[in-house]
């Protein structure tokens, strides 16, 4: 069936490094891929979106690129801030909108100032 | 603030007993998702209620039912509960169809069996 698997983490980076985290995915036929994030106590919250290969979802300095060729959609920032700090979870759909989501595990970011 | 509301926010419960959560919708929306997150894991897709039927189950006992009420909202119902359900629940509302169809997420119903 479906799945996305992530890199583990925690990733720990200092302020304004650059960050990227690993998504990559086994689907049949062509789903929509996303990034999620949870803050401590919350629940998730939708960061990008891309519905069709070589679509780039940004948001908030995030981005990510579908590659349909390598079966990838990995999270890139710049300069990550403090504020970032979170758990970031790929994830994907067969549907072309956000429809009964196949989750990856989860990756927690931490920035230290 | 996404206008998705769960209840309670924190419940423990003891192996063997039932539990009801509930989850009020994003006005204007007539879907809603319900997943398990277990500690440390992704969250995983439970089942969906569209206008009041079920909608797509994920692979979870029957032991996991819900419904869903004219106004949209939801309850998913667990019985002869287990230690391995304690979790995380999450509900999403969305508006069924389309490619910018979007799930809002509450915060969540904290689960802990003893």
């Amino acid at each position: 069936g479906d799945s996305v698997t992530q890199m583990e983490g925690p990733v720990t980076l200092s302020e304004e490094a650059f960050l990227t985290i690993n998504c990559t995915y086994t689907a049949t036929g062509y789903p929509s891929l996303f990034w999620y994030v949870q803050y401590p106590g919350e629940g998730l919250q939708l960061l990008l979106k891309a519905t069709k290969a070589d679509d780039k979802g940004s948001n908030k300095g995030f981005e990510a690129t579908y590659r349909k060729e390598t079966t990838s959609f990995h999270l890139e920032k710049g300069s990550v801030q403090v504020s970032d700090s979170a758990v970031y979870f790929c994830a994907l759909s067969a549907l072309r909108g956000a429809d009964k989501l196949i989750f990856g595990t989860g990756t927690r970011l931490q920035v230290f100032p | 603030e996404t206008g998705v509301t769960q209840s309670p926010t924190h419940l423990i419960k003891t192996r063997g007993q039932q539990v009801t959560l509930r989850c009020s919708s994003q006005s204007g929306h007539n879907t809603v998702s319900w997943y398990q997150q277990a500690l440390g894991q992704g969250p995983q897709f439970i089942f969906q209620y569209y206008r009041e039927e079920e909608n797509g189950r994920g692979n979870f006992p029957p032991r996991f039912s819900g419904l869903q009420f004219p106004n949209y909202s939801s309850e998913l119902n667990v019985n002869a509960l287990e230690l391995d359900d304690s979790a995380l629940y999450l509900c999403a509302s969305s508006s069924q169809g389309g490619v910018n169809t979007e799930a809002f997420f509450g915060q969540g119903t904290r689960l802990t069996v003893v």
